[in-house]
């Protein structure tokens, strides 16, 4: 089961907007809108960002926001702070009946 | 508050078994789907399995096939992952989540408990 494609790395100074994108297939991104991303601090688990592509769960900024187009989704932060500086991972359902995690990408804050 | 406290971790040698544990408390539980995602040291996210809210319906990753078992106690709140077989490959932190393969994604998630395959 390959993982969709992230980019390793992306930067962004206080203040700036970064999106990260995530790029996957018809099998999956392309055809199901249940895409999710994850933000994940050093030491930490996993916290639910975005799902089925839009969506924000309850008191998650709104500088959080998640797109998608063709087969790639996409995560925009707004408004940069330090706090986002973090890994982040996106997931798709696949049509095989398994869900599939990106490769991750590092978010820094310059 | 949704709460998630794996369980059951540990150093085991190849061809070993273990059986994690997730007792899960601050929801209820038996509505839910419940789901395994793993991460090697350093490495990223990898989903191992999920469970329907019924236990009727069961899904694995390639990686997990055949020699990791996901099972659901409701009248213990509890989610287990009973893995046989284990490779040094499997050496990972074991989260266990509350969420599926579609909609709302993983909404909680516990801390995870360590498996290392070593000889």
């Amino acid at each position: 089961q390959s993982a969709l494609t992230q980019p390793a790395s992306v930067s962004g100074s206080p203040g700036q907007s970064i999106t990260i994108s995530c790029t996957g297939t018809s099998s999956d991104v392309g055809t199901y809108n249940f895409v999710s991303w994850y933000q994940q601090h050093p030491g930490k688990a996993p916290k639910l960002m975005i799902y089925e592509v839009s969506n924000r769960p309850s008191g998650v900024s709104s500088r959080f926001s998640g797109s998608k187009s063709g087969n790639t989704a996409s995560l925009t932060i707004s408004g940069l702070q330090a706090e986002d500086e973090a890994d982040y991972y996106c997931s798709s359902y696949r049509s095989s009946g398994t869900l599939v995690f990106g490769g991750g990408t590092k978010m820094t804050v310059l | 508050e949704v709460q998630l406290l794996e369980s059951g971790g540990g150093l085991v040698q190849p061809g070993g078994s273990l059986r994690l544990s997730c007792p899960a408390s601050g929801f209820t539980f038996s509505s839910y789907t419940m789901s395994w995602v793993r991460q090697a040291p350093g490495k990223g996210l990898e989903w191992v399995s999920t469970i329907s809210g019924s236990g009727a319906n069961t899904y694995y990753a390639d990686s997990a096939k055949g020699r990791f078992t996901i099972s659901r106690d409701d009248s213990k709140n509890t989610l287990y992952l009973q893995m046989n077989s284990l490779r040094a490959e499997d050496t990972a932190l074991y989260y266990c989540a509350r969420g599926g393969l579609t909609v709302d994604g993983f909404q909680h998630w516990g801390q995870g408990t360590l498996v290392t395959v070593s000889s």
